[in-house]
């Protein structure tokens, strides 16, 4: 199974931009990269998906490197709501992969 | 339409007890996962069930660890004879169906301590 490398911790200002990076050098052209995040004492919550072009949704952007190997998630003005435990999550079309292999994933704290 | 409701949400038993632990999935999807979050580790795949069927167990312990998902009512997790390694939060996950844009949407866990 292809992974994913984290850093394990980011800290971020209220109302600025956090860039959560994410290294998955293993990729094959099949493996979908998702983003859950986990805010304390909560379950998962699904934060957005791609595969080779970037994407946008109402709580973040994704943007994957040309060759694929990382990415980068982008929370364009960070709240206090936002500290949580982001995991970047790589999924295998070919084996329509329901299982979501959760890493360490990156624990962001956003000062007031 | 409620999310994912998991009970209890808190749930304390003695070792050698049996834990129980439901969740419904939202409405409208028939596909349920359970994951298990042991305190400071990641979430780990414990099962995928559908209605009545389970697809993958791959995840979960070999014993006193089982798991159905009948045609009426909640998923249910059982745990036979708890011991203190099984304290942990358990999630459920449920999705209307599988594939790469398929989001799998979480109750809030059931943190099981045994004592």
């Amino acid at each position: 199974d292809a992974k994913t490398t984290q850093p394990n911790s980011m800290e971020s200002n209220e109302e600025e931009p956090v860039h959560l990076p994410c290294n998955h050098s293993t990729i094959s052209g099949t493996d979908y990269i998702h983003w859950y995040r986990q805010l304390p004492s909560q379950g998962p919550e699904y934060v957005i998906h791609g595969l080779t072009s970037n994407v946008n949704n109402r709580m973040a952007s994704l943007a994957i490197a040309e060759d694929r190997k990382s990415s980068t998630l982008i929370l364009h003005r960070a709240t206090l709501r936002d500290a949580a435990v982001y995991y970047c999550i790589l999924r295998d079309v070919r084996s329509n992969d329901y299982k979501l292999s959760f890493g360490a994933g990156t624990t962001v704290t956003v000062r007031a | 339409n409620a999310g994912v409701m998991q009970n209890p949400r808190h749930l304390v038993r003695r070792r050698g007890q049996e834990a129980r632990l439901r969740c419904s999935p939202m409405k409208g999807h028939s596909h349920v996962y359970w994951y298990r979050q042991l305190p400071e580790e990641g979430l780990k795949f414990m099962v995928y069930l559908q209605k009545e069927n389970i697809i993958d167990e791959s995840g979960m312990p070999k014993e006193r660890f089982s798991a159905e998902f009948p045609k009426e009512g909640p998923s249910i997790l059982r745990i036979q004879q708890v011991v203190r390694g099984d304290s942990a939060a358990y999630f459920c996950a449920s999705s209307p169906n599988v594939g790469m844009n398929t989001e799998a949407f979480f109750g809030q866990g059931t943190r099981l301590t045994v004592v």
